[in-house]
């Protein structure tokens, strides 16, 4: 199974700042890799897909990048509704695995 | 529009069969490229996928779950049963369904989820 790691576990950033959120892959996935938004007592949203494909509903200010092991999520300006825990998740290979997720707080 | 709706009980006796129902609509499983996808969530923990069919009746289970899954398909009623058999207190988790998107021979996302159903394993 491929392990994904997610760092920080925890991320405060000041508004209006730029949050970079890490997850890396134990093998090569290439770009296939999508990020979550999951507030308290909901259901994870889909925010990125094909490492820096864009859902519909997000704005802007997110953004994915990288390829093979090395991903980033950033945020450019945070916002107060940004305060979620954010995952990362393969699917490469099944079975498609998530990073144990990052908790991004405003400071 | 794509909803996806999570039915089943709330409470299972340990080692009892636990059935879940995805009722989705906005698309069909029958198009190429289409699947679903089952993810649980233990209380305050990550993430974990479980299984998925795809629109050709390809079909994917979590290894982990040792072989206690089953995944079926109803096209024409746009449901899909996900069985979990001989439960155990580990398997309490919010169970989502959710709608994949796949444009390669590998896999797909998430792309749309359901609600989630809160499932307790007590005795």
């Amino acid at each position: 199974e491929i392990v994904m790691t997610q760092s920080p576990a925890t991320l405060s950033v000041s508004p209006g700042e730029r949050a970079t959120l890490s997850c890396r892959a134990s093998q090569n996935i290439g770009s296939d890799l999508a990020w979550f938004q999951q507030k308290p007592g909901q259901a994870p949203r889909l925010l990125i897909y094909g490492a820096s494909t864009r859902a519909t509903g997000f704005p802007a200010r997110f953004s994915g990048s990288g390829s093979g092991t090395d991903f980033t999520l950033s945020v450019s300006s945070l916002q107060s509704e940004d305060v979620a825990v954010y995952y990362c998740q393969q699917y490469s290979d099944w079975p498609y695995s998530f990073g144990q997720g990052t908790k991004l707080a405003i400071k | 529009q794509i909803t996806l709706k999570e039915s089943g009980p709330t409470l299972v006796r340990p080692t009892q069969t636990l059935t879940l129902t995805c009722t989705f609509s906005g698309f069909s499983l029958s198009t190429r490229g289409m699947g679903v996808g089952w993810i649980r969530q233990p209380p305050r923990k990550a993430l974990e996928s479980l299984a998925v069919i795809y629109w050709n009746g390809e079909r994917h289970y979590n290894p982990a779950l040792n072989n206690r899954l089953t995944l079926t398909k109803d096209a024409s009623f746009n449901e899909v049963v996900l069985t979990l058999a001989d439960v155990d207190l580990v398997d309490s988790a919010t169970y989502y369904c959710a709608h994949v998107i796949s444009t390669s021979t590998r896999g797909g996302w998430f792309a749309s989820w359901g609600q989630g159903d809160l499932l307790t394993v007590s005795s």
